[in-house]
């Protein structure tokens, strides 16, 4: 199998309070793993991709400094939203490549749900 | 840099009648494709992929999609469906040069199976 879990499922947090969202492999070793966004009824966009033991690549337009990314193992990264305001609100979701796997499949674990209030 | 387009928004069927999601893509290079599949407030299944070789692909759950590198598509396809089959279908493609398998989504089509 290829489980992919994130925790929390749903936060609800204040504005101006940070939030951590964790991402985890399960069953496998993640060589690289990827951190979404999805604004209500439309698709996924990518935010960032981060490596075990470097730093995440962040796409264009999305704030570093706002969004951090800790890659800390090869099971394990997490997504920090800092300083979040009601404009974060939004459904999180990672996603992991296997190591050792050609294909570059994606693993997606079940989504974040953040609500700042 | 690659692009897809998910030709249909919304797809209504009536449940046991055939389904087809549409789904073109371009790309400079050469890609990889897959179809995902997302219930409400869960991430991302993947159905099937296709990577190399034949062309007609089967994924899970009965759904099949065929690659048309002439056409640049990718049209997922099940005889017939059910109920359970509700939810926002994603046509994505990588190009085979990106060492991180990025990937880059359609804008998604729903698909709502009615009795």
């Amino acid at each position: 199998g290829a489980v992919v879990s994130q925790h929390p499922s749903w936060v609800i947090c204040k504005s101006g309070t940070s939030v951590k969202i964790e991402c985890r492999s399960l069953d496998f070793q993640a060589t690289t793993m990827f951190w979404y966004r999805q604004f209500p009824k439309q698709s996924l966009m990518l935010m960032a991709t981060s490596n075990e033991g470097s730093k995440a690549t962040y796409e264009q337009g999305v704030e570093k400094d706002k969004f951090l990314i800790n890659h800390a193992s090869l099971t394990l990264s997490t997504l920090t939203v800092t300083s979040a305001h009601p404009e974060d609100s939004s459904f999180y979701i990672c996603s992991a490549t296997k190591a050792g796997e050609i294909t570059d499949t994606q693993y997606f674990g079940p989504g974040t749900r953040l609500t700042v209030l | 840099a690659q692009s897809v387009t998910q030709l249909d928004s919304q797809v209504p069927v009536f449940e046991e009648a055939p389904v087809e999601l549409r789904c073109n893509y371009s790309s400079s290079v050469s890609v990889y494709l897959f179809w995902y599949v997302q219930y409400p407030n869960q991430g991302l299944q993947l159905l099937l992929k296709y990577l190399s070789g034949s062309t007609l692909v089967k994924g899970i759950n009965g759904f099949e999609a065929e690659f048309n590198k002439s056409q640049t598509s990718f049209h997922l396809r099940k005889p017939s469906v059910h109920i359970s089959d509700t939810a926002e279908y994603f046509c994505a493609v990588s190009e085979t040069t990106d060492s991180w398998g990025k990937l880059q989504f359609g804008a998604g089509t729903q698909v709502v199976v009615t009795p």
